[in-house]
């Protein structure tokens, strides 16, 4: 059974700084692993895809990698601004289809 | 395009009753999944269809149904609701059966209150 956890479960940081986001995930036979980025009470933003073939992907500020021997995917957000203020979810994919496993959620605040 | 769209945005429902929600996926998507995601924390699946057909079931009691339409959108149906079933519900849809190599996107959700 896939579990997967996120840390920290809460960050607060000033404008301006880079951050990582940490995701672990226990079964290495993972074929994917998302991103996704949560406002209070709204609905998931996909922010990047990274397929089992693939190490990283990127957009804009974000970079996201994955190491499945590790069981680990970061996301790194350069020069962080007060509108990436948000929850941010990573989910992983394995065991057929779409069921997919969500970790918690690391909440970022970002202070002007 | 419009996007994931989700009917209603928020509902209340007294314990007991049925409830019934709504999903159109992003047009030319043949796959739609059912979350539930309680306050504070992650989604949970509920259900996977693709080509009207259910492809996945998470750990949910069987008060929890759902269908896909020819034209794609979907249903989910919870019948005797409890104060636990209160939350968030999501609609995922994407191109493809699975989540291999197709991102999958969300709508804004339902928020359900069962009092």
């Amino acid at each position: 059974k896939q579990e997967v956890t996120q840390i920290p479960a809460a960050l607060s940081v000033p404008e301006g700084e880079n951050l990582v986001l940490n995701c672990s995930f226990t079964d290495s036979a993972i074929y994917n692993l998302q991103w996704f980025r949560q406002d209070p009470g709204k609905g998931l933003t996909s922010l990047l895809l990274i397929q089992s073939s693939q190490r990283e992907q990127t957009s804009g500020r974000l970079n996201a990698s994955l190491d499945k021997s590790s069981g680990r995917s970061t996301l790194y957000i350069a020069a962080s601004q007060p509108g990436d203020s948000a929850t941010y979810l990573c989910a992983g994919g394995s065991g057929g289809y779409q069921k997919v496993t969500f970790g918690i959620g690391t909440k970022l605040q970002v202070i002007p | 395009d419009a996007g994931v769209t989700q009917s209603p945005t928020h509902l209340i429902k007294t314990r007991g009753q049925h409830v019934t929600l709504r999903c159109s996926p992003i047009s030319g998507h043949k796959s739609v999944s059912w979350y539930q995601q309680v306050l504070g924390q992650g989604p949970q699946f509920i259900f996977q269809y693709y080509e009207k057909e259910e492809r996945g079931r998470g750990n949910f009691p069987d008060r929890f149904s759902a269908r896909q339409f020819p034209n794609y959108s979907s249903e989910l149906n919870v019948n005797a609701l409890l104060l636990g079933d209160s939350a968030l519900y999501l609609c995922a849809s994407s191109h493809d059966r699975g989540w291999a190599d197709t991102e999958a996107f969300f709508g804004q959700g339902t928020r359900l209150t069962v009092v």
